[in-house]
């Protein structure tokens, strides 16, 4: 089965500061890879995906990442982030008709 | 469009008590399913359905049933509560089976064993 590496589990920056967070899955094939951002006290909302073409994925909020299958990796990139960033942001691999997430990367951003 | 509902949105039990946590969705969405978020372990996979009448274990099946006999519901029940159980637990639906459309997540019910 499928699993998910998150390697950051604690980040803080101070806003304008660039941002990237690991995020490795287990095995390779056909990977359909999510990130995920929950602001602190709401539920979890997409922020990109990755299901096949152009490697470099652009989702919203000024966000991006890079599938590198050679790396088994799907990091997230921001090059300069806000205060209103901060929230735990979660890496999701599909595994057949699962969706399994990693543990989360808690990221505060400080004024 | 009210999207993905849970009810409660807190509860408190005593070990052993029962209770059902409540999902429902108007997308007519075929796949739902039950997460639970534990700090520093993520949100783990408790059961999901590809559709009415066909529910299966994931990762952490253990001490929680569910049951799909709507498109619309899928309650998640605790038969025998324990302190192990305490969480945040998430409902989530998507429109087409297995998870290549995004997710919509519910806004979750906190839940307490005492």
């Amino acid at each position: 089965a499928q699993s998910v590496s998150q390697h950051n589990h604690h980040v803080i920056l101070s806003e304008a500061a660039s941002l990237e967070l690991g995020c490795n899955y287990s095995y390779g094939g056909t990977v359909n890879l999510f990130w995920y951002v929950q602001y602190p006290g709401q539920h979890l909302q997409l922020l990109l995906k990755y299901f096949s073409g152009d490697p470099l994925v652009k989702g919203i909020k000024g966000f991006e990442a890079e599938f590198i299958k050679s790396k088994f990796s799907f990091n997230l990139r921001k090059p300069s982030v806000q205060w209103s960033d901060t929230a735990e942001y979660f890496c999701a691999v599909k595994d057949t008709d699962k969706l399994i997430f990693g543990t989360g990367t808690r990221l505060q951003v400080f004024p | 469009n009210a999207g993905v509902t849970q009810t409660p949105k807190f509860q408190v039990l005593k070990t052993g008590q029962s209770m059902t946590l409540q999902c429902a969705q108007d997308m007519n969405h075929e796949y739902m399913s039950w997460y639970r978020q534990d700090p520093g372990m993520g949100l783990r996979l408790i059961h999901y359905s590809v559709g009415a009448g066909i529910t299966d274990q994931g990762e952490v099946p253990n001490g929680y049933n569910v049951s799909r006999s709507t498109t619309e519901d899928f309650p998640l029940r605790l038969l025998s509560a324990a302190p192990s159980q305490t969480s945040v637990y998430f409902c989530a639906s998507s429109p087409l089976l297995g998870s290549n459309q995004p997710q919509h997540f519910g806004d979750g019910t906190r839940l307490s064993i005492l």
